[in-house]
This record gives C-alpha cells, structure tokens and sequence, in this order.
C-alpha cells in the first residue's frame, strides 16, 4: 500500500522568501503525482500534475520535481506572497488511478 | 467549463441519524471518487466508480456507508447510521478514466 509523507508539517516564512516542500512515497510505481492546495474549509485545488516521464512541471511561481527511483518530489514556491498562505497536499495514484495523500504542509507567508 | 459540484455544503446530524451527499461531475468525466478527510489528516478514497460501476471499495465501511452512481452521471454518498467519527469533510473528485482529478468545494459533516 502507498504511503505518502510530507515535511515540513508546518513552515512559516516571511513574505519574498523562496520555499520548498518535501513529499516522499513508498511505491515507486506511480504513474503520476499531483500537487494541491487547500484553503481553510475548502476542496482542493490541483496545482501541478508531474507524469511519471517527466522530471519537472512550472506553472508560474510553483516549480515540482519528481525522481521516482528515490520516492521524492518537491514543490519550490518562489517569491512568496501572503495570498500563498495554505495547506498544500501530495498525491500520488497507484493501480486505478486511486490517490494516496500525505498530511499537507501547512504554509503561512508573513506580509 | 462548470467545476465538480456538491450539496449540501455543511451538514449537522446526531449520531445514529442519516445522512445523504449529492456530487455532480464534471461533463464527461467517467471516472467519481468519494473521499473522506479528517481534520489534520490527508483524504482517504472511500469509492471509485467508473461510469455506474465500482472500481474500488475497498476502504468504504459497509456496513453504514453505501453509494451509487446512477446512470454514470450524478452520485450519493450514504451514511446509516453516523457515529460521532464520521465527521468530516466529504470529497467529491471526477477524471477522465484516468489521469488529474478535480475536486468538488466539499461537504463538512458534524456528528454530534
């Protein structure tokens, strides 16, 4: 069974600073992982989705990494802002495309 | 494109109650996905159906939770009788028969 984890479990930073959010996974036969945010009492918003293929997907400020031999992805915020503030979750669908998460990295941006 | 839609929003039983959640997909999506995530804690899946079928259950309490998905379209997710460690929020996600899920805004349930 995938096992996902995620450090830090809580980072505070202040504002401009660049960030990296570590998720590690047990079953290396995935053939994708995806990256979300959370905001306080809401569903999740996809941010990045990394094929097992790939090595590295941007979107904007948001940088993700995948190396599957280690089991280890990250997600490199740059330039952080206030509107940052969130938790972000990793997920990684083994068989039927069935998500496993980790607990979320709970980020707070200091303006 | 309209997102992955859910009702009702925020929900407050008793224990030993009944509770029903309602998740409309994304058009075209034949793959739903119910999870349940506990304050702290990741999701968890607790059902897969790909158009009206089940993929995977495995993880759904049987014996108080149901849920179908008639005509591969619309979904309700069932709770009977709820327990005070049912609360939680309720996920709803749709896919094409693989690949990204997008998730609804959620159902947060109170078990009291």
């Amino acid at each position: 069974k995938q096992e996902v984890t995620q450090i830090p479990a809580a980072l505070s930073v202040p504002e401009g600073e660049n960030l990296v959010l570590n998720c590690s996974f047990t079953d290396s036969a995935i053939y994708n992982l995806q990256w979300f945010r959370q905001d306080p009492g809401k569903g999740l918003t996809s941010l990045l989705l990394i094929q097992s293929s790939q090595r590295e997907q941007t979107s904007g400020r948001l940088n993700a990494s995948l190396d599957k031999s280690s089991g280890r992805s990250t997600l490199y915020i740059a330039a952080s802002q206030p509107g940052d503030s969130a938790t972000y979750l990793c997920a990684a669908p083994t068989g039927a495309n069935n998500l496993f998460f980790g607990t979320g990295t709970r980020l707070t941006v200091i303006p | 494109e309209a997102g992955v839609a859910q009702s009702p929003r925020y929900k407050i039983i008793e224990k030993r109650q009944s509770v029903a959640f309602w998740c409309n997909p994304i058009s075209g999506h034949a793959t739903l996905y119910w999870y349940q995530q506990i304050l702290g804690q990741g999701p968890k899946l607790l059902i897969q159906f790909q158009n009206n079928g089940v993929v995977d259950d495995s993880q759904l309490p049987k014996d108080r939770f149901s849920a179908e998905r008639l005509k591969g379209v619309d979904s309700t997710l069932k709770i009977q009788p709820a327990k005070l460690e049912d609360s939680a929020v309720y996920l709803c996600a749709s896919s094409l028969i693989s690949g990204e899920q997008y998730f609804g805004p959620g159902t947060r349930l109170t078990v009291t």
